[in-house]
């Protein structure tokens, strides 16, 4: 059974870049889509972007200027990297497995981890 | 981008009644070459991450009771729970994942009356 985790800094200051990793266990991050989804009270669920294993990348056009996920197989993790970050950037970020291309769906979820931005 | 629009925000339904979810898409996620829907449902409750119900707008996802359904076609789509349990509080969310970005509707707050 494939689980995830997020870990990462809670508190990030203006302007700085958020990072945060998702480990994969129980399963091969040298398969299917990674994703990173944030859930904040203003916005409600923002699917941020996805990694696939062989390397390719797509992010929402809102956040697409400022972040990044790359992904390690040896470590079995993938991460995002948030540049220049606001407040309007605190929000509870989750990773999430999508099967492939035609089947986009989130299954599963790790537990989010909530980042704050302030100084 | 699709916007997708639930209905009720909340709503509080009897302990073994029926409650019904709305869910309204901006633009259609019906894909013509195979005949599906792009619409999923998502289950989330206190301090937890979303967890998916229903994918193809009526497949149940593994270990989903059949007190879960969905219909719809096209732009409009429903969550059907019968039977409604204790466990069953939580908010609900839809998600089109027939175009990036993907996004959510704005969840709907299930409560027992």
């Amino acid at each position: 059974q494939v689980q995830l985790q997020v870990s990462g800094p809670g508190l990030v200051k203006p302007s700085e870049t958020l990072s945060l990793t998702c480990t994969v266990s129980g399963g091969s991050v040298t398969a299917y889509y990674w994703n990173w989804i944030r859930q904040s009270p203003g916005k409600g669920l923002e699917w941020i972007g996805y990694i696939y294993y062989g390397g390719g990348t797509d992010y929402n056009p809102s956040l697409r200027s400022r972040a990044s996920i790359s992904i390690d197989t040896s470590k079995n993790q993938f991460s995002l990297k948030l540049s220049s970050v606001t407040a309007a950037d605190t929000a509870v970020y989750s990773c999430a497995r999508a099967l492939s291309f035609g089947e986009r769906w989130f299954d599963p979820w790790g537990q989010g981890t909530l980042v704050t931005v302030s100084s | 981008d699709f916007v997708m629009t639930q209905s009720p925000d909340s709503l509080a339904v009897s302990l073994g009644e029926r409650a019904t979810i709305n869910c309204k898409s901006s633009q259609s996620v019906l894909y013509s070459s195979n005949n599906k829907n792009y619409l999923a449902w998502y289950q989330q409750k206190p301090g937890q991450p979303p967890k998916l119900l229903l994918y193809w707008a009526s497949t149940r996802q593994s270990g989903v009771p059949d007190r879960f359904s969905g219909s719809g076609s096209g732009t409009d789509f429903t969550l059907t729970i019968s039977g409604l349990q204790a466990a069953d509080v939580a908010v609900y969310y839809c998600q089109q994942h027939y175009k990036t970005p993907y996004t959510f509707g704005q969840g709907t707050k299930l409560e027992i009356k």
